[in-house]
């Protein structure tokens, strides 16, 4: 059965500092990765990962993906209180679908 | 609005009673999805529609659970006799799809299902 796993599930830092998100997986036929940030209800899209050691970046969000290791990062540089949110990482496999992890709730206190 | 849209945003129900629950994805979007979250916890894969091929129903928790997908665009999640562990937000999403899977989901903003 295809899995993803977030770690931390919660994590509380100070606005400005620097912080990382993981991402492991398991699945058959990995296709892609997906990372999303959910504020309120709707989640929003942030990257897809294909390839492997490829570094995506926008802004201050940066994520890279390790097929061979099966995880993924999320790293966010200069935290704001706006970045608070839970951030889901999911995973398009063989099922056919994406799998999504539990997720990360960031909170960024001032 | 060019966004998925969802209807209604809100819902509360008595156990018992059959709900429907309705998404309008992006147009042009082959694929839709609709997903469940339980307070606190990740997405819950429900149902996949993809263009005219059979839906892809495994992650239907019961029977209690149907959807349809009409005319290729439209979708309705139906309830029957909820209970009150069907309480959660149940989201739907839709995307372009490439042989590679999903280009990426967009999400539509949730009915939140409330069963007394």
């Amino acid at each position: 059965e295809d899995k993803v796993v977030q770690s931390p599930l919660s994590l509380v830092v100070h606005e400005g500092d620097t912080v990382t998100l993981n991402c492991s997986y398991e699945v058959t036929n990995f296709r892609s990765l997906l990372w999303y940030k959910q504020e309120k209800k709707a989640p929003t899209f942030l990257f897809m990962l294909t390839s492997s050691g490829i570094e995506k970046k926008s802004g201050r969000l940066s994520s890279i993906l390790d097929k061979k290791e099966l995880f993924s990062i999320l790293n966010i540089t200069a935290t704001q209180t706006g970045d608070s949110a839970v951030y889901l990482c999911a995973v398009w496999g063989g099922a056919q679908k994406l799998v999504f992890g539990q997720g990360t709730r960031l909170t960024i206190n001032p | 609005g060019a966004g998925v849209s969802q209807s209604p945003s809100n819902k509360v129900t008595e156990k018992g009673k059959d709900v429907e629950l309705r998404c309008d994805p992006i147009s042009g979007h082959t694929a839709l999805y609709w997903y469940r979250q339980s307070l606190g916890q990740g997405l819950e894969f429900l149902i996949y529609f993809q263009g005219n091929s059979a839906p892809d129903k495994s992650g239907l928790p019961s029977d209690r659970f149907s959807a349809e997908r009409t005319g290729g665009s439209v979708s309705t999640l139906t309830i029957q006799r909820t209970q009150q562990e069907d309480s959660a937000v149940y989201l739907c999403a839709s995307s372009l799809l490439s042989s590679g899977g999903p280009i990426k989901q967009f999400f539509g903003p949730g009915t939140r299902l409330t069963v007394l």
